[in-house]
């Protein structure tokens, strides 16, 4: 079945450090890809999607990129800013079917 | 930005009664869904929606869990009887329904936490 990895963490940077969050999948077919951000205290927010290979799906200064020969869409951001702290999920949608799968999410604190 | 909104945000029940969680997905959008997050795990698709009737749900929903949009905004889940392991932060989920189901995202509530003593 559908299966996505990711870094548990914590991930703990500095602010203005550069962020990667690795996620790779296990799909058949041509699955969508998204990442969620969860804030404390609040629920999952789509951050950006991705709907075929080397699509990038950008907002709020992160990036990801739709690699389909590693299987794999890394978060990346250049700067990060202590207002970026959260959960992040890394998640698939497959074409026919209509549950998400979700990776672990790997939680982030960026430190002044 | 439209929302999909959930209530109550934190349900505390006792075990073996029922619940009800509450949710108001956006409100042009066709599909719903459930989701849950017991602690420290993944978050599990329990079942979709559609058209008033289910379309495809997981194997944790088993007849304990329903689901009803019993008006033209609402949509809940019931957990029958509920035990100790139904403790977990549930999620409701909607999506357009229209085109490629694949290419929609799916926009989230910010869950309700249900504890079970």
């Amino acid at each position: 079945g559908d299966s996505v990895t990711q870094m548990e963490g914590p991930v703990t940077l500095s602010e203005e450090a550069f962020l990667t969050i690795n996620c790779t999948y296990t799909a058949t077919g041509y699955p969508s890809l998204f990442w969620y951000v969860q804030y404390p205290g609040e629920g999952l927010q789509l951050l950006l999607k991705a709907t075929k290979a080397d699509d990038k799906g950008s907002n709020k200064g992160f990036e990801a990129t739709y690699r389909k020969e590693t299987t794999s869409f890394h978060l990346e951001k250049g700067s990060v800013q202590v207002s970026d702290s959260a959960v992040y999920f890394c998640a698939l949608l497959h074409g026919g079917y209509q549950k998400v799968t979700f990776g672990i999410g790997t939680k982030l604190q960026v430190i002044p | 930005e439209p929302e999909v909104t959930q209530t109550p945000s934190h349900q505390v029940t006792q075990m073996g009664q029922e619940v009800i969680l509450r949710c108001v997905p956006i409100s042009n959008h066709l599909y719903f869904y459930w989701y849950r997050q017991i602690l420290g795990q993944k978050v599990e698709f329990l079942v979709s929606f559609y058209n008033n009737e289910i379309s495809e749900k997981s194997e944790i929903f088993d007849d304990q869990f329903s689901v009803e949009r019993p008006d033209g905004s609402n949509f809940t889940l019931k957990i029958r009887s509920t035990k100790l392991e139904d403790s977990a932060m549930y999620f409701c989920a909607s999506s357009e329904g229209t085109g490629r189901l694949s290419n929609q995202p799916q926009h989230f509530g910010d869950g309700t936490r249900l504890s079970i003593l």
